[in-house]
Formats: structure tokens, C-alpha cells, sequence
């Protein structure tokens, strides 16, 4: 079991730059989830998908776009990059909600100049 | 909206004495999750202890144990015979129930352990 991966572990854009986040689960996990994390703020949610074609807005939406195609991936998507988004991407799944464990990636620091 | 304070940006412990991290949330929910996560400086994060709200008994798992005071909205994380591997940033967070199961996170807190 490889858990939660991403792709790529690092990125530098340009300003106004695209790039797409790959996150992808083997767990069969249904809910989905992309956190950003700025020095002092903790965790904050972007996006998040509860089944195969759905996805929903966090706290954090604004510049990003996701997708759910397939149970086991979910893309991140950033059409036209700025500084403020610079921070360490997170990946998380889990099997439903509850006590359920949420499985974080190893993140992906991405840096916007 | 549900919102998590960690009071201490920074903590330090001795090696082998208790620490304990503080952590408050606010909620008009009567049924929730919460967690603590561990993320040392690899970034990983990990799920070191969870609690339901509807339960009295504290969570314990090994040396890591929670005091979950549900009236006062508190949930602590007491950390007996603190190892160098314990050293990290320690993140409170509240699930919600139903919807999204989303995490919210408080700020975390810096974990220094001194040998």
C-alpha cells in the first residue's frame, strides 16, 4: 500500500502560470480532501470531494479548481498562479467521516515567483 | 463556523518529563470529533490520538493521553516520558459531522524536546 501520494514534491511558477496537483489514494477511500499550510496558520481546507464526480468548496477556494474523475485521484488546479499561493500542499483521504483517520500525503511545496 | 485556538506557539519539555498542549474550540454542534496530529519535520502528518465528543472516558494511546473537558470546550494533549522523537509541531483539529467531515485546524504548536 503506497497510502496517499502527490505529484509533484516541489514546483516553481510564474506569476499567471497553470500547473495541476495530482493526488491519488489506494485505499478505496471515499472522501477527498486539498489543505494548503502557510507558516502560523495551520491547515486550511481548499477543496474537498465526498465520492467519484463530486467536489465542493473549503475555506480557501478562490484560484483553485479541482476534480474527481476517478475514486482513486484527485486534481488540484491552479489556471494562472500568484505569490499568494505559495505554501506546502496537502493531500488527505479518508473512508468516511466520523472517527475516521483523515491520510495525509507527504505534501507539495510549491512556490510562486 | 467552528474555529480551534492552540494558545502555545511554543512549548519545550525535558526528555522523559510530561508536557501537556492546550487546545480550545468553539461549536454549537453537540456531537464531534476531535484529533491531534503530529507533524515533525518531515511535513508528514500523523494522527496521534482521537476522541469522540459524546464519550466521558479520555483517550489514551500509550504515552499519549487527551483531557476532554466537553462544557468548558477543551481538549488537551498530555504527552508522559517525552522522547526526542516527540519533538514537532502538534496540530489540534475539530471534525464536523455530516457534509463534508471536513478538518479544522487550530495553529499548532512547536514541540522542542530538550535532552
Amino acid at each position: 500500500n503506497a497510502g496517499v501520494t502527490q505529484t509533484p514534491k516541489f514546483r516553481v511558477l510564474k506569476t499567471g502560470q497553470s500547473m495541476t496537483l495530482l493526488c491519488a489514494q489506494d485505499m478505496n477511500h471515499e472522501y477527498m480532501y486539498w489543505y494548503r499550510q502557510d507558516p502560523g496558520m495551520g491547515l486550511r481546507l481548499i477543496h474537498y470531494s465526498v465520492g467519484e464526480g463530486t467536489t465542493a468548496k473549503g475555506e480557501v477556494p478562490d484560484g483553485y479548481n479541482v476534480s474527481r474523475l476517478k475514486k482513486q485521484n484527485f486534481l488540484l488546479g491552479l489556471e494562472s498562479a500568484a505569490p499568494s499561493q505559495t505554501s506546502v500542499y496537502f493531500c488527505a483521504s479518508s473512508y468516511a467521516g466520523g472517527l475516521n483517520e483523515q491520510y495525509f500525503g507527504p505534501g507539495t511545496r510549491l512556490t510562486v515567483t | 463556523a467552528q474555529t480551534v485556538t492552540q494558545s502555545q506557539p511554543e512549548m519545550s519539555v525535558q526528555e522523559a518529563e510530561t508536557v501537556t498542549l492546550s487546545c480550545t474550540y468553539d461549536t454549537s454542534e453537540s456531537d464531534y470529533y476531535l484529533f491531534w496530529y503530529k507533524q515533525p519535520p518531515s511535513r508528514q502528518m500523523i494522527l496521534v490520538i482521537r476522541q469522540e465528543a459524546y464519550k466521558q472516558q479520555n483517550a489514551t494511546e500509550n504515552r499519549f493521553s487527551v483531557n476532554f473537558q466537553k462544557a468548558a470546550k477543551s481538549f488537551s494533549l498530555k504527552i508522559s516520558d517525552s522522547q526526542l522523537g516527540d519533538a514537532a509541531m502538534y496540530f489540534c483539529a475539530y471534525r464536523t459531522q455530516g457534509g463534508s467531515e471536513k478538518l479544522v485546524f487550530g495553529k499548532g504548536t512547536k514541540l522542542t524536546v530538550n535532552p
